[in-house]
């Protein structure tokens, strides 16, 4: 069975200071990786999705950044926090082969607050 | 690009009662819809996937209909409890790999005892 580990849980930041949030995937070779954005309120805005190691594709940057350093992980990273980024970061995966290998997997998201 | 409206935003409703929330879509091309349920605090739990173009998707106390010649997608839940309570959101993709979802902006939606 795959699992989608977000890594840290929650994070208070200070505004100007430097961000790395992780997500790792077990039990899935190649998986298509994403990267959403949920403000206070509820929408949804995938920032970033990568089909393979070394990929990633932006979809609105909101001045964030995010690497695919090794097949199983995606890194979301910023060096100036800005207060509009706090909010809740999901990471997704899915098998991403067309179709209903589109389906989006959710972990468990990171709470990020900028003060 | 696809565009999604979802309504109602929020939905009060009462145990045992029927609550219907209502997708519309743009793109002719949208393949796969899916159905997310939010917990508060918590993350997005997968309900339900079709794709038929009339299609009837019973799950645990809830049915999906897609109507692809309308462009709708709707999500019942028949006799809500207050567990039901929670943030749902559809989604559309296409059907290439890159694995796009389009989401609504969600529906609140509470249920009081």
């Amino acid at each position: 069975a795959q699992t989608i580990h977000q890594w840290p849980v929650a994070e208070i930041k200070a505004v100007g200071s430097p961000l790395s949030l992780g997500c790792t995937i077990k039990g899935k070779s190649s998986p298509n990786l994403y990267w959403y954005w949920q403000a206070t309120g509820g929408t949804l805005q995938q920032l970033f999705y990568s089909i393979t190691v070394g990929q990633v594709e932006s979809v609105v940057q909101l001045n964030l950044s995010a690497s695919r350093p090794k097949d199983d992980q995606f890194i979301l990273s910023t060096e100036k926090l800005l207060l509009s980024h706090s909010g809740f970061y999901l990471c997704a995966w899915s098998r991403g082969t067309g179709g209903s290998q589109n389906t989006l997997y959710f972990g468990a998201g990171t709470r990020l607050s900028v003060l | 690009g696809e565009q999604v409206e979802q309504r109602p935003p929020h939905l009060s409703v009462r145990e045992g009662d029927s609550a219907v929330i209502t997708c519309t879509y743009t793109d002719p091309n949208s393949y796969y819809f899916f159905w997310y349920k939010q917990e508060p605090g918590a993350s997005l739990q997968l309900l339900m996937k079709v794709f038929s173009s009339t299609e009837i998707n019973e799950g645990q106390g809830f049915t999906v209909l897609l109507n692809k010649k309308d462009k709708r997608l709707s999500l019942n839940l028949t006799a809500a409890h207050p567990g039901d309570s929670a943030a749902y959101f559809c989604a559309v993709s296409d059907n290439t790999n890159t694995g796009k979802l389009t989401f609504g902006d969600g529906t609140v939606l509470t249920v009081k005892p």
